[in-house]
């Protein structure tokens, strides 16, 4: 059974980069997409991007070009980068396994926890 | 920009079924995977592909889709099933995914 872990600093200040792990265990990081999801306190799911080892990354166009994705095999994790935050990112950031359009996000992470305050 | 419509809100007394909409324009055209996140929780995915249960997923979760509503449907609704619940496409194209708001599910 997959499991994902997040991993990255609790607290970012604005104008910084926020900059997080994902840790993949008990599946193959090359077989599959992953993509990472937030949600700011009390508010809903936001899809941030996705990655696979095989095809380009994708991100949500409301974050502009502010977010980068990559994926290291030999570690089996990825990693996810957003520039300039300032307070409206903060959230929960989960990273999932993404099976595609027609299966979904079937595997998630506990989700941590990243602030953005001076 | 593309949109998944859910109520904020739903409330259904214990052992009847409730009918959560997700709605958009020719949403029958796409499949739609449902999430239920119960406070302090991750996400887990209940439905995906309009109307297929994970393993480990009740069969008192179901969910169909047509014309411009996809519904996750909830018979025999118990007191654990009290959660925000969320639908979700891939819009193609846009390359893109796309999440409800999400509606708050309240069993009385």
């Amino acid at each position: 059974q997959v499991q994902l872990q997040e991993s990255g600093p609790g607290l970012v200040k604005p104008s910084e980069t926020l900059s997080l792990t994902c840790t993949v265990s008990g599946d193959s990081i090359n077989s599959n997409s992953w993509s990472w999801v937030r949600q700011p306190p009390g508010k809903g799911l936001e899809w941030v991007g996705s990655l696979s080892y095989s095809t380009t990354t994708k991100s949500n166009p409301s974050l502009k070009s502010r977010v980068s994705m990559s994926i290291d095999t030999t570690e089996k994790r990825f990693s996810l980068n957003l520039t300039s935050v300032t307070a409206a990112d903060t959230a929960v950031y989960y990273c999932v396994r993404d099976q595609g359009s027609v299966y979904g996000f079937d595997s998630w992470g506990r989700g941590t926890l990243v602030t953005v305050s001076s | 920009s593309f949109v998944l419509t859910q109520p904020p809100s739903l409330s259904v007394a214990p052992g009847k079924t409730a009918r959560i909409p997700c709605g958009a324009d020719n949403i029958e055209s796409d499949s739609v995977h449902w999430y239920q996140q119960k406070p302090g929780q991750a996400p887990i995915m209940v439905i995906y592909y309009d109307s297929h249960r994970p393993s480990g997923i009740p069969e008192r979760f179901s969910g169909s889709n047509s014309g411009n509503t996809a519904t996750l449907i909830i018979t025999g609704v118990e007191a654990g099933d009290e959660a925000d619940y969320y639908c979700q496409v891939w819009v193609i194209g846009a390359d893109l995914w796309v999440f409800g708001g999400g509606t708050r599910l309240t069993v009385l």
